[in-house]
């Protein structure tokens, strides 16, 4: 089955600079990767998703990346705020089997004023 | 809409108890999943309801038992509770495992302790 590696587990930075999380992947049939943001206590939301006929997207302060020849892809947050403060997981959905997307073991990213 | 809803929040039982976890979703969607949160661990699949009258079992299946009771409804049962149960809870629905959009819906979660 897929298998999905995400670092680093924490990440600290200052308000205003980036913040870049990194996954791999092992099923090369994996063809939509998406990044959820849950902040403390509370559920997993959406924030980003890629698909694989796709080499980036972004969403005003973030973006994600993917590189299908090296099976990973990031999530880059410019212009850091404290309310970006949260754990992010990463997850790869493959294009058979079960179709069921295996996440990663998350980061925290803590954002300092 | 109220997406996806679960309870109860919080719950305390002792080693044996048996106790049901129940999810609901207003979205109409076919696929719906269980997941537990550890810390570190990431999200775990326990089991998951492809479609209304299916069930598959997850990646961390032992121990635990679901029912998709009907289209909107999928509960998770734990039988005779152990502390290594405890965690949180997720549910979650998508409009399907294999067709766009791919999108998962989470519910508030359940903090469950085992004694």
């Amino acid at each position: 089955g897929e298998n999905v590696e995400q670092h680093p587990s924490t990440l600290s930075v200052q308000e205003g600079d980036s913040a870049v999380i990194k996954c791999t992947y092992s099923d090369s049939a994996s063809n939509y990767f998406p990044w959820y943001k849950q902040e403390l206590g509370k559920r997993p939301q959406l924030i980003i998703d890629i698909r694989s006929n796709v080499g980036e997207k972004k969403d005003q302060r973030i973006a994600v990346t993917l590189n299908k020849t090296a099976k990973h892809f990031s999530l880059h947050i410019t212009e850091t705020q404290p309310e970006d403060s949260a754990v992010y997981f990463c997850a790869a959905r493959a294009s058979g089997g079960s179709y069921i997307p295996t996440f990663g073991r998350g980061t925290s990213l803590i954002v300092h004023p | 809409n109220a997406g996806v809803t679960q309870t109860p929040k919080f719950q305390v039982l002792k080693t044996g108890q048996s106790m049901t976890l129940q999810c609901a979703q207003d979205m109409n969607h076919n696929s719906m999943y269980w997941y537990r949160q550890d810390p570190g661990m990431g999200l775990r699949l326990i089991y998951y309801s492809a479609s209304e009258g299916t069930t598959d079992k997850g990646e961390v299946p032992n121990g635990y038992n679901v029912s998709r009771l009907n289209k909107r409804e999928f509960s998770l049962r734990l039988e005779s509770a152990a502390p290594s149960q405890t965690s949180v809870y997720f549910c979650a629905s998508s409009f399907s495992t294999s067709g766009a959009p791919y999108e998962q819906y989470f519910g508030p979660g359940t903090r469950l302790t085992v004694t």
